[in-house]
């Protein structure tokens, strides 16, 4: 089983500032199937990107995915205030599919 | 726009039993594969099971292979999770997904949720 660690668990940062979360998986993801969803408190899980780096239809351009192999980040270039929820990764590639723990974006 | 409305969830008792069902709309439901994903109260995301689209592949965590089973009717745009011999840690709220469809086929991705529904195990 593939296991993704989220850092950090908590990021805390103002509006307008640039969001950088990491996802480390415990062996290579094969063909980057890596994919990252937003949480908000109360709502269903929101589909951001997939294949490490494309994002999904009606996503922002703030949000951007890189990475390869064992290591991928998402980006939010911007924060916008509806942009403060939890985040998780996920890689597809590998039976079981597994979740990182989650890296909750804050309001400073 | 793509509706995934889940039912079914409450208070069971350790090895009871409880199916679940998640009515899809907005899509041709038997085009896609599925599947199901649960959150633990304060928990992350725990992804449960998958099935093709035509119902005839399936897949299962680990933690529930053996005790819960999924299953599809695609006359009726209609999941399933039969869930027997839960267990307290089964508690959780419960998501069904559509999963992604790219130029390379079916993913495991899930690129939309319903809002889920809860089931509570306890005696």
């Amino acid at each position: 089983e593939i296991v993704l660690t989220q850092s950090p668990g908590t990021l805390s940062l103002s509006p307008g500032e640039r969001a950088t979360l990491s996802c480390r998986a415990s062996q290579s993801v094969s063909s980057s199937y890596l994919a990252w969803y937003q949480q908000k408190p109360g709502q269903a899980p929101r589909f951001l990107i997939y294949g490490a780096s494309s994002r999904a239809t009606g996503i922002p351009d703030r949000f951007s995915g890189s990475g390869s192999g064992t290591d991928f980040t998402l980006t939010i270039g911007r924060l916008e205030p509806e942009d403060f929820a939890v985040y998780y990764c996920q890689q597809y590639g590998s039976s079981p599919v597994t979740f990182g723990q989650g890296t909750k974006v804050e309001i400073k | 726009e793509v509706q995934l409305l889940e039912s079914g969830g409450g208070l069971v008792q350790p090895g009871g039993s409880l199916r679940l069902s998640c009515v899809a709309s907005g899509i041709t439901f038997s085009n896609y594969g599925m599947g199901w994903v649960r959150q633990a109260p304060g928990k992350g995301l725990e992804w449960v099971s998958v099935i093709s689209a035509t119902g005839g592949d399936a897949d299962y965590a680990e933690s529930v292979k053996g005790r819960f089973t999924i299953s599809r009717d695609n006359s009726k745009n209609t999941l399933y999770l039969q869930m027997n011999s839960p267990r307290v840690e089964d508690t959780a709220v419960y998501y069904c997904a559509k999963r992604l469809k790219t130029d390379t086929g079916m993913t495991r991705a899930f690129d939309f949720w319903g809002q889920g529904t809860m089931v509570t195990v306890s005696s």
